[in-house]
């Protein structure tokens, strides 16, 4: 089965970029979609298809995807951007979510 | 705009069929290229799908859970309804239902507030 891998944590600065990592063989072959959940929350969708974003999703949120590894990167964080973040792909026709990253903001 | 809300049980015991409704509203499952799918989470960990239906009544399954698990629809109720026999305790956690669309090239941009279930006798 397809497995998709993100780092448990990344620490950010305020003002600074943040950038979540997923890592999957031949991601850069499907689509990614990028996902926030705040404690108590459902998920929110912040990325979809690699790099284009909602309606009512900040510019400071942005996609890649390319060859193993798809980046979602936050400029400007904020202590708002404070979540957990997963990524999402469809292999064939089953969903499959990395494990999630903490991102703290501090 | 799109809602959906998850209904069930909050408490089931071992063995049990769990029975969810998600309820929906601004939007169409007859439309072609919509679906609704199921994705829960346990307490502290990540998402996991497990089914998905689409307008055409095609029905998706995750292959580890695929024998405990059924899901419907109901246009005229506006529902999706999943059921998944012989719970356990692992199975405890937070179910979520969410709106699929093409335009977002498979995303899931609209979820429900989540229903929690307990496994417990």
């Amino acid at each position: 089965s397809y497995e998709l891998t993100q780092p448990l944590s990344v620490s950010v600065a305020p003002g600074q970029t943040a950038r979540i990592t997923c890592g999957g063989n031949d991601l850069g072959s499907k689509n990614v979609h990028w996902y926030q959940q705040k404690p108590g929350q459902a998920p929110v969708l912040v990325i979809y298809k690699d790099s284009k974003r909602p309606s009512g999703i900040p510019e400071r949120f942005s996609g890649s995807n390319s060859g193993n590894t798809a980046t979602l990167t936050i400029s400007s964080a904020q202590a708002g951007d404070e979540a957990a973040y997963f990524c999402q792909v469809w292999d064939v026709t089953t969903a499959v979510f990395g494990g999630g990253t903490k991102l703290t903001v501090l | 705009q799109i809602t959906l809300k998850e209904s069930g049980p909050t408490l089931v015991k071992p063995t049990q069929t769990l029975t969810l409704t998600c309820t929906f509203s601004g939007f169409s499952l007859s439309a072609s290229g919509v679906s609704v799918g199921w994705i829960r989470q346990s307490p502290g960990k990540s998402l996991e799908w497990l089914a998905l239906v689409y307008w055409s009544d095609d029905k998706r399954y995750s292959p580890s859970l695929e024998s405990r698990l059924t899901i419907t629809k109901d246009i005229s109720k506006n529902e999706v309804v999943l059921m998944m026999t012989n719970m356990d305790p692992v199975d405890t956690g937070t179910y979520y239902c969410a709106h699929r669309s093409p335009e977002t090239a498979g995303a899931m941009d609209y979820w429900g507030q989540g229903a929690l279930v307990t496994v417990s006798s």
